[in-house]
């Protein structure tokens, strides 16, 4: 049965600062890894999606790396802003299923 | 706007009540789905629903019955629910299917129903 563990559950940090939110699964037989960003009370928001094959994805400030064979995946921050502060969801998706097996999240605080 | 809507946004339900959740998407996407969050659990996958036929079912209690009468409306029919199922439920909505050999696609989400059974 896959799990998804994040690390660490919480983090706050100064405006400006880069940071590193660490995610890991049990099975390796994924088709992708997928982060997410939740604020408060609503839906998730995709951030960025890194398939089985790939190394890492980049958008902006944020950039995820993938090593499936390690069953690790890594979402950097830079130059982290308040506008950041949200809960950030890993979630990967199984190899021959639709299903999203997702982790407990980040709850990101970026302190002005 | 997502392009993924919920109603309502709020829900308080007695335990003989019954209560319907809606979702709609308006992305052209062949596939659905239903989750709950609890507080400190991870989001759990409830439903699947691939071109309107359910795809799969996460060992759901009965008293959850989802509905998906077409490609964009999918509902969530409760009744005697128990105070442990307050959680915020999501919709959600992906272009692929199990049709699709190699599915890349991410899923879509709604801003989700919070819903609070006494």
């Amino acid at each position: 049965k896959q799990e998804v563990t994040q690390i660490p559950a919480a983090l706050s940090v100064p405006e400006g600062e880069n940071l590193v939110l660490n995610c890991s699964f049990t099975d390796s037989a994924i088709y992708n890894l997928q982060w997410f960003r939740q604020d408060p009370g609503k839906g998730l928001t995709s951030l960025l999606l890194i398939q089985s094959s790939q190394r890492e994805q980049t958008s902006g400030r944020l950039n995820a790396s993938l090593d499936k064979s390690s069953g690790r995946s890594t979402l950097y921050i830079a130059a982290s802003q308040p506008g950041d502060s949200a809960t950030y969801l890993c979630a990967v998706r199984q190899g021959g299923s639709e299903k999203l097996v997702f982790g407990k999240g980040t709850k990101l605080t970026v302190n002005p | 706007e997502t392009g993924v809507t919920q109603t309502p946004r709020h829900l308080v339900m007695g335990m003989t009540n019954k209560k319907s959740l809606k979702c709609e998407q308006h992305l052209g996407h062949n596939a659905m789905y239903w989750y709950k969050q609890s507080a400190k659990k991870p989001l759990e996958l409830m439903f699947v629903y691939s071109l309107e036929e359910r795809v799969e079912n996460n060992s759901v209690p009965s008293r959850f019955s989802p509905e998906c009468p077409n490609s964009s409306h999918l509902f969530l029919h409760l009744h005697t629910l128990q105070p442990e199922d307050s959680a915020l439920y999501l919709c959600a909505s992906s272009q692929d299917g199990p049709l699709v050999a190699n599915p890349h696609g991410t899923q879509y989400f709604g801003p989700g129903t919070r819903l609070t059974v006494l």
